[in-house]
């Protein structure tokens, strides 16, 4: 089967730097993507891996190792909105938009 | 804002209801997907439409149907609604074909209670 593992809850201080992690089990794994969602809200898109290496958008910053069917999702200069739920997710092939979610991260950003 | 729209964003049914919800994708896009998402768990995928077709599904019973319109809005139904029912139902647009960038566009959902 397919299946995705991450930490199901992180607490971090304002400012300092989390880094989530995500170790994925699937056929056909294309590429890796990150969702934020704010309680009640839709997830939103943050970053891709489709190759090995590190990928930097603003703070955040996703990371892919394929050979140890793994990534992260690095977080850095944290705000108190960054507060949400994270997740991981794998494409399964390309022209494909199936995406296999994991559970989740709950991310706490504390004073 | 990601310009999908889902309606309607709350309902109520009861077991054995039918349920349509409905979903306009983002201007330009022509691939839709459904997911359901349980209280605390990651969205799981129903099946996707391209171009009016279905070319996907995941692990959902023949109960879960949908539709993709020439707009290319689309719409899910759910016959004989059970209890397990109960979830956030996520609609996400793309653009279909080469150049995956990886990245859906997702609408707010449709939250389905079924007492």
């Amino acid at each position: 089967g397919q299946s995705l593992e991450q930490p199901s809850e992180v607490t971090a201080v304002e400012g300092a730097i989390v880094q989530i992690n995500c170790t994925y089990q699937t056929s056909g794994f294309y590429g890796l993507s990150w969702y934020q969602q704010h309680d009640g809200g839709a997830p939103t898109f943050l970053s891709y891996n489709a190759l090995d290496g590190l990928e930097e958008t603003g703070r955040f910053s996703s990371f892919l190792s394929r050979s140890d069917s793994y990534g992260y999702l690095l977080l850095q200069e944290l705000q108190m909105k960054d507060s949400a739920s994270y997740f991981c997710a794998a494409f399964l092939g390309a022209g494909s938009y199936q995406l296999t979610f994991g559970k989740g991260t709950k991310l706490s950003v504390i004073p | 804002e990601t310009g999908v729209t889902q309606s309607p964003t709350h309902l109520i049914k009861t077991r054995g209801q039918q349920v349509t919800l409905r979903c306009s994708s983002q201007s330009g896009h022509n691939t839709v997907s459904w997911y359901q998402q349980a209280l605390g768990q990651g969205p799981q995928f129903i099946f996707q439409y391209y171009r009016e077709e279905e070319n996907g599904r995941g692990n959902f019973p023949p109960r879960f149907s949908g539709l993709q319109f020439p707009n290319y809005s689309s719409e899910l139904n759910v016959n004989a609604l059970e209890l397990d029912d109960s979830a956030l139902y996520l609609c996400a647009s793309s653009l279909g074909g080469t150049g995956n960038t990886g990245e859906l566009f997702f609408g707010e959902g449709s939250r389905l209670t079924v007492l």
